[in-house]
């Protein structure tokens, strides 16, 4: 059973570029959820995805979008990128459920360099 | 803002010394608690968590408590190993909202 795979695994592009960071989460999974975690620093949340909505958002800026396909994968879209964008981002599956206390699981990460 | 504050690191222990990492919260309500382990090159993996006071995580010989009295949850591990080595995350977890992190500890284990 695969678990939370990103692509690709790094990324270097140049202030100003676009670039766009993918995710397939756990089987069985319904819900995926983006992270920014900066060099030395805890995952700061970004957005989640359920049902192809953004369900919930960060304080990140509007440069910061996503989007959820019907099977449940995940893109991450940055544009106009900065120098302080660089970062791992992580993407991160779980399933609904009704208590509300679903199980985060992790993929390794897309790291981001902004040059 | 709900936040979570935890001791700076580096943490540099010996194997088998007693291992302490403390997390104190900040929550506008009554959260669900966790610690995630992140090792070299990999993403984060959930090592424990505690959803009402008192009650104690427990995972890898790792435990943590839930103290509402004094908003922590600190992680504890009696004996530590050279494959202890990682980051560890405190989190909180409001019902239905997304998860909060703390800054994170490195351990570094030496044999």
């Amino acid at each position: 059973d695969a678990g939370v795979t990103q692509s690709p695994t790094h990324l270097i592009k140049t202030r100003g570029q676009q670039v766009t960071l993918r995710c397939s989460p756990k089987s069985g999974h319904d819900t995926v959820s983006w992270y920014q975690q900066a060099l030395g620093q805890g995952p700061q949340f970004i957005f989640q995805y359920y049902e192809e909505e953004e369900r919930q958002r960060g304080n990140f800026p509007d440069r910061f979008s996503g989007h959820q396909f019907p099977n449940y994968s995940s893109e991450l879209n940055v544009n106009a990128l900065l120098l302080g964008d660089s970062a791992l981002y992580l993407c991160a599956s779980s399933r609904i459920n009704r208590g509300g206390d679903e199980k985060l699981f992790f993929g390794s990460g897309t790291q981001l360099s902004v040059l | 803002g709900d936040s979570v504050t935890q001791m700076e690191g580096p943490v540099t222990l010996s194997e088998e010394a007693f291992l302490t990492i403390n997390c104190t919260y900040t929550a506008t309500g009554y959260p669900s608690l966790f610690w995630y382990v992140q090792y070299p090159g990999e993403g984060l993996q959930l090592l424990l968590k505690a959803t009402k006071a008192d009650d104690k995580g427990s995972n890898k010989g790792f435990e943590a408590t839930y103290r509402k009295e004094t908003t922590s949850f600190h992680l504890e591990k009696g004996s530590v190993q050279v494959s202890d080595s990682a980051v560890y995350f405190c989190a909180l977890r409001l019902y239905g909202q997304n998860f909060v992190f703390g800054p994170g500890t490195r351990l570094s284990v030496l044999p």
